[in-house]
């Protein structure tokens, strides 16, 4: 099974700050990597697939990168609705898996 | 965004079984698999399994084999989720999501609280 790897487990950052999620896979996953953004009580949401690609209706603000192992979250300017909790899910092989997840919280 | 419309909350009982039901609108529902997905309170997500609401065939984490069953019914574009054995840490939020062209899971129910206890 690929093992997904995702820092900081939470971090707290200011309105208007860029904030960056990592997450690492135990092998190389190519480009086949998606972020889920899941806000209280809710269903988690596509936000981007493909490691990089924006998924249609998501705030700009958003960007994916990385191939291979390593890959970054990057909210380049915090609003207050992007409190939530971030996951990165590979799908280059079954078992599909997820990493543990980062919350974000507003300072 | 369209939701898929999953079943209402179930409490169980240990050693019974659950069904859940997620019924796809507004696409063609043989063109997409449907995904099951699971998170226990304030946990992460773990993938159960699909299946190919094309020809049935699924395809099941190996910490559930043997113990879930997914269906579908294509007369009314509906995907189930069969949990048998069930115990105490199987208490948790259901998910079922469609898996989209783009190799990631596009659109996801509302999700189905089951919990198990005596």
């Amino acid at each position: 099974d690929i093992q997904m790897t995702q820092f900081p487990s939470s971090l707290s950052a200011s309105l208007g700050d860029r904030v960056t999620i990592t997450c690492r896979a135990s092998q190389s996953i190519i480009t086949f990597l998606n972020w889920y953004q899941q806000k209280p009580g809710k269903a988690p949401d596509l936000l981007i697939h493909g490691a990089s690609s924006l998924q249609i209706g998501v705030p700009s603000r958003f960007i994916g990168s990385g191939s291979g192992t390593d890959f970054t979250l990057t909210i380049s300017r915090l609003e207050p609705e992007d409190l939530a909790t971030y996951y990165c899910q590979q799908s280059y092989s079954t078992p599909i898996t997820f990493g543990g997840g980062t919350r974000v919280e507003i300072k | 965004q369209v939701l898929l419309e999953q079943s209402g909350a179930e409490v169980k009982r240990p050693g019974a079984s659950v069904k859940v039901s997620c019924k796809a609108p507004g696409y063609t529902f043989t063109n997409y698999d449907i995904s099951w997905m699971r998170q226990a309170p304030g946990q992460g997500l773990e993938w159960m399994g699909w299946i190919s609401t094309h020809n049935g065939h699924t395809t099941v984490a190996q910490k559930f084999e043997g113990r879930i069953t997914m269906t579908t019914d294509t007369s009314t574009a509906t995907a189930y989720l069969e949990l048998r054995s069930l115990a105490s840490d199987d208490t948790a939020f259901y998910y079922c999501a469609r898996y989209f062209d783009t190799s990631s899971f596009d659109r996801w129910g509302q999700g189905t609280l089951v919990t198990v206890s005596s």
